[in-house]
């Protein structure tokens, strides 16, 4: 059962658009939502979070946007720059218990 | 270096060998969780800890993989009679309860 999925394996765009990245959920006891960045040969890094409470955060470059009741979150990336190319995965937790990850989308940043 | 270490980094083994993994929390961390990752795939819950206390333990988690964490500081995965189908990327991460979750570098593990 894939609790969170991710349904572009790859994503492309230009430097210096807007990227955007999607992740689904089905279990609504999710609290906490997630998304990190990996690069080859390297352990998941963490880049923004947002609670259920909240629609929308915001660092920098990136924002989530979380819609409850459609169960889906996005991640945009604005402006894109080539170093952003990895792999993205959302995730998602119950009470601060244990991450469910997605499947991962790997985004490109073309110069 | 105060991140999440873990060592090796890369292990070739034989199938039917044993192999064990170890990871180094953060220190302030009290919790510490083991993924597994395949290529094309999200990282996979296996375990967790609470300091030394196991917490959870995933299906996937079959009778031949046994994690501990004495005295709640580091922590060691053990795989014996290994198969081909064990071979990925074996990820520990730690956080404080609540807190965001650091992922070490990862244990590449190839089963010939």
């Amino acid at each position: 059962d894939q609790q969170v999925k991710q349904n572009s394996p790859s994503l492309s765009v230009q430097e210096g658009r807007i990227s955007i990245l999607n992740c689904d959920y089905t279990n609504s006891m999710f609290d906490y939502f997630l998304w990190y960045k990996k690069y080859p040969a390297e352990g998941p890094t963490f880049l923004i979070s947002i609670s259920s409470i909240k629609d929308k955060n915001e660092d920098g470059r990136f924002t989530v946007f979380l819609n409850k009741s459609a169960k889906h979150l996005s991640l945009h990336i604005v402006p894109s720059q080539p170093g952003d190319s990895a792999v993205y995965f959302c995730a998602a937790e119950t009470s601060g218990s244990r991450l469910t990850f997605g499947e991962g989308t790997q985004l490109t940043v073309n110069p | 270096d105060t991140g999440v270490s873990q060592n090796p980094r890369h292990k070739i083994t034989k199938r039917g060998q044993n192999v064990t993994f170890r990871c180094d929390p953060i220190s302030e961390h009290n919790r510490l969780y083991w993924y597994r990752q395949t290529l094309g795939q999200g990282p996979e819950f296996l375990t967790y800890f609470q300091n030394e206390a196991q917490l959870e333990k995933s299906r996937l988690l079959s009778d031949r993989f046994s994690a501990e964490r004495p005295k709640g500081s580091f922590s060691t995965l053990e795989i014996q009679r290994t198969e081909q189908g064990d071979s990925a990327m074996y990820l520990c991460a730690s956080r404080q309860t609540n807190e965001k979750l650091f992922f070490g570098s990862g244990t590449q593990l190839s089963v010939l």
